[in-house]
C-alpha cells in the first residue's frame, strides 16, 4: 500500500526559510513530487526527485533519501504569496500519484 | 510548457443528472491521463488511470459504472459522472503524462479542475 505523511500546518515569517518534511511508504518507487496548491485551484508542479540528494530550483529546493523514505521541501526568502498548501506525492509501481494530505503553510509579515 | 485544459470549470446541477468533464492536452500527446478527486480540506485521491485506446484502470472503491472514462484520442479524456448525487459533489482534477514508460523528470501536468456541485 501507499502512505504519505506530512505536517498538517506550519507557520513561518516573511523573508525566512521553512522546511516541510514528508515521509512515504510505497510499494515500488518511481519518484517523489512536490506540488503547491492554492485554495480552490489545481496543484502546480514544484519539484521532482528520483535519486538521493538535493535538487535546487530558485527559491525552492527538494531533498530525497530513498533509504529513509524521506523528503523535504525547502523554501527560502519566503514571500506572502507562498502561503498555500504544499503536497508531497509519490509515484509507486503504477503510474498514478499518491498524495499526502498537504501542509498548509501560513506566512506572517 | 505543456498545457492541460479541463472543461467545464464549474458545474451546478440537480441530483440524478449525468455530468461530463473533458480533459485535453493542448500541445502534447497524452498516452496516459489520470483523474483525481479532492474533497474540501482533503488530499487529492486518484480515481482512475486512463490509457488511450484501452479501458481505464480504477482505484479500489471507485465505481466504474458510475464514473465512466473514455480516452478515445491522444489528446482527450472524458469523465462522466452518471446519475450524480450530492455526495458526488467534489473538485475533480485531471492530469496528463505523455510517455507511459518514461520515468524521467517529467511531471504530470494538471488541468485547472472542475468544481461539481450537485443539489
Amino acid at each position: 500500500g501507499q502512505n504519505i505523511d506530512q505536517p498538517t500546518e506550519m507557520t513561518a515569517t516573511e523573508g525566512a526559510i521553512v522546511q516541510i518534511n514528508c515521509t512515504y511508504q510505497t510499494s515500488g518507487f518511481n519518484g517523489l513530487f512536490w506540488y503547491q496548491q492554492h485554495a480552490g485551484e489545481a496543484p502546480t508542479f514544484l519539484s521532482y526527485n528520483v535519486l538521493d540528494g538535493l535538487e535546487e530550483k530558485g527559491r525552492f529546493s527538494s531533498f530525497l533519501s530513498r533509504s529513509k523514505g524521506y523528503s523535504y521541501l525547502l523554501l527560502k526568502e519566503l514571500q506572502m504569496k507562498d502561503s498555500a498548501s504544499y503536497l508531497c506525492a509519490a509515484r509507486g509501481g503504477a503510474d498514478g500519484l499518491t498524495f499526502g494530505k498537504g501542509t498548509h503553510l501560513i506566512i506572517q509579515p | 510548457g505543456a498545457v492541460v485544459s479541463q472543461h467545464p470549470s464549474r458545474v451546478i446541477c440537480k441530483s440524478g443528472t449525468s455530468v461530463k468533464i473533458e480533459c485535453r492536452s493542448l500541445d502534447f500527446q497524452a498516452t496516459t491521463m489520470f483523474w483525481y478527486r479532492q474533497f474540501p480540506k482533503q488530499s487529492l485521491m486518484l480515481m482512475a488511470t486512463s490509457n488511450e485506446g484501452s479501458k481505464a484502470t480504477y482505484e479500489q472503491g471507485v465505481e466504474k459504472d458510475k464514473f465512466l472514462i473514455n480516452h478515445a484520442s491522444l489528446t482527450l479524456s472524458t469523465l462522466t459522472v452518471t446519475s450524480a448525487h450530492p455526495e458526488d459533489s467534489s473538485f475533480y482534477i485531471c492530469s496528463a503524462r505523455s510517455h507511459p514508460r518514461d520515468y524521467s523528470n517529467q511531471p504530470q501536468h494538471f488541468g485547472d479542475g472542475t468544481r461539481l456541485s450537485i443539489l
